[in-house]
Formats: structure tokens, sequence, C-alpha cells
């Protein structure tokens, strides 16, 4: 059974860049049968998914997050990334990556989850 | 974007009754072609990820108790929990996985009685 596991700085400064990594273990990044999102939560709020990722590069990011989103994946490592530049106190929350299952020429819902990592964003 | 609206916000029901969760989209998240609903309900507990609960609007995922059931298609749809357990209590979001950016329901909060 996969599992993943977020990791990256619990602060970031306003305006820098929050960098996060997930590790997949339990399986390849690489299989064909898996896309790979990253999805946040302010506390105490709802769910925002920020943009999802294939083994082959390709992407799909939230448009709301107006082009501060890279996400990329680094299958020697067997893991994916996500960078949020010119953070602000905004962007404080739990960030989680997930895994959803290809289907058909598009994905199915996230199916296994990390258990999220907080980011504070403050001076 | 298509909005994910839920109702209610929160409900209470008594141990061993019947909860309903409604969630209606802004857009249909049906696609012709398969006629599946793109449309996803998780669990979440306090300090604890999103839980799968059902997929393609019906589908229940491995493992998921069979007290947990969704239907609609279209733009409207409904989490029934039949048969409440205290370990149901929980925040239960749905998602719409059908157009970019994919979106989430603001989350609706199920206590007990």
């Amino acid at each position: 059974q996969q599992q993943l596991q977020e990791l990256g700085p619990g602060l970031v400064k306003p305006s820098e860049t929050l960098s996060l990594t997930c590790t997949v273990s339990g399986g390849s990044i690489s299989s064909s049968s898996y896309y790979w999102g990253w999805i946040r939560q302010p506390p105490g709020k709802g769910l925002e998914w920020i943009g999802s990722i294939y083994y082959s590069g390709s992407t799909y990011d939230n448009p709301s997050l107006k082009s501060r989103v890279t996400i990329s994946v680094d299958t020697s490592k067997n893991q994916f990334s996500l960078n949020l530049t010119s953070v602000t106190a905004a962007d404080t929350a739990v960030y989680y990556c997930a895994r959803h299952s290809v289907s058909g020429t598009w994905y199915s819902a996230f199916d296994t989850w990390g258990q999220g990592a907080m980011v504070t964003v403050s001076s | 974007d298509i909005v994910m609206t839920q109702s209610p916000d929160s409900l209470a029901v008594s141990l061993g009754e019947r909860a309903t969760i409604n969630c209606k989209s802004s857009q249909s998240v049906l696609y012709s072609s398969n006629n599946k609903n793109y449309l996803g309900w998780y669990q979440q507990k306090p300090g604890q990820p999103p839980k799968l609960l059902i997929y393609w609007a019906s589908t229940r995922e491995s493992g998921v108790p069979d007290r947990f059931s969704g239907s609609g298609s279209g733009t409207d749809f409904t989490l029934t929990i039949s048969n409440l357990q205290a370990e149901d209590v929980a925040v239960y979001y749905c998602h719409q996985y059908y157009r970019i950016p994919q979106t989430f329901g603001q989350g609706t909060k199920v206590e007990i009685k």
C-alpha cells in the first residue's frame, strides 16, 4: 500500500518561496496509473486544490494562484515537489500531497493522502 | 470555476439515525461520453487528512462501510450515512474533478445529537 509523506519548513517569511516535497513509498511514482497532487487547507477552513502532476512532468495548476506555483517530479527519488513563490499570510495552511488514479484520459478522486505539513508564513 | 455548495453547513443526528448531506455544483460534472459523474466525497476527522469515501458519485471506496452511500447526477448529489455511528463524527466534503480547477464544497460538520 502506497504511503505519501510531506516534508518542508514549518515557517516561511513573507515574499519568500515555500518549498515542499512529497516522498512516495510502497510503489513507483513512475506508474502510469496515477497523478500526484497538492491540496492545502488554511486553519479551520476548507480544501483548495493547488495542482497535479503526472510522472512524465505534465501538470495541471489552479489558475487562482496566478502562476506562483511550480510542481515538479523527480522519478529517481520517487518524489514530487511544490514551490509557491511570493508567499503571504494567506498561504498559511496545512499542505497535503495526494494521489489520484488515471481514468481514461483524465483522473479520478484523491484516494491516498499524506498526513499533511503545516506551513506558517510569518516574519 | 465550478462552485460546489454543500447543505447544511452542520447537522446533528442521533446514533443509529440517518444523516443526509447535499452537494450542488454550479455546472454539470457528468461526462456524457462515459456517463460518469466526476464527483467524490471525503470524510475528515480533526488532525487527520481527508479520507476518500465515494468516487464517481456513487462508487464506495474499498474498506468504507456500506452505511455510506452516494447518489445523484449532473449537478445535484447526496451523501447518506445510514445508522450513524459515533466514529462518523467528522466534516464531510464533496469534490469535483471534472474541470480545472478542481474544487471542493465548503464542508458539512456532522455531530451526534
